[in-house]
């Protein structure tokens, strides 16, 4: 069984100060895990993606995911926030198929100037 | 662009009628899989395409949800005497490879159902 948790379903930040996006997963394999943001009335845009090589990842936007097993984490960070930056977050973890995508609940983050 | 496409992008049904909903994906992709996604909720599998074959239909909440994709490109959902429950947004992604190793999914816009 695999699944994922984001632990925050509300995130606000000012602009200009970090961005902290949580999220665990529980798996019996070690899955590829990914971010995905949701503009409103878009379609999900990839973020980054980890598939086993760099535990660090970098995205686009100026995102980047810490991989850790031993907590078997895969958080979601960015230095400074930008307006442009609110939107829904999902984690997504690979399902025991390989192909098919297991998402989180999702975070809205909500950015204040 | 070329990106996915899907339409309606809004569809409001009376409960017991019939839907089909579009998915046009990215050229010359393999792969295609569609996803629900409820009301604050996160997308959910629905089911995957290996270019005509529907290899994966597990997710499919009942009977009365069925998908094709005839010529191994453009694929329709069709969800039968729809109920309220199977309001939501219907997202389509497509990828370049087939099963086995991940590839990244590029999705649509999705199509917001609501049944009234």
């Amino acid at each position: 069984a695999q699944s994922v948790t984001q632990l925050d379903s509300h995130v606000s930040v000012s602009e200009g100060t970090p961005v902290l996006l949580r999220c665990n997963y529980s798996s019996s394999y070690s899955p590829s895990l990914f971010w995905y943001v949701q503009h409103p009335n878009k379609g999900l845009q990839l973020l980054l993606k980890y598939t086993s090589a760099a535990t660090l990842v970098k995205g686009i936007n100026g995102f980047e995911a810490e991989f850790k097993k031993s907590e078997t984490s895969f958080h979601l960070t960015k230095p400074s926030a930008h307006m442009s930056d609110a939107a829904e977050y999902f984690c997504v973890a690979t399902s025991n198929s390989g192909y098919a995508l297991n998402f989180g609940k999702g975070t809205s983050l909500l950015v204040t100037p | 662009g070329a990106g996915v496409s899907q339409s309606p992008r809004y569809k409001v049904a009376k409960r017991g009628q019939d839907v089909a909903l579009r998915c046009d994906p990215i050229s010359g992709h393999v792969s295609l899989f569609w996803y629900q996604q409820a009301l604050g909720q996160g997308p959910e599998f629905l089911t995957y395409f290996q270019n005509e074959a529907q290899l994966d239909k597990s997710g499919l909440p009942s009977d009365r949800f069925f998908a094709e994709r005839p010529e191994g490109s453009v694929s329709t959902l069709k969800i039968q005497r729809t109920q309220q429950e199977d309001s939501a947004v219907y997202l389509c992604a497509s990828s370049l490879s087939a099963s086995g190793s991940y590839n990244e999914q590029f999705f649509g816009p999705g199509t917001r159902l609501t049944v009234l």
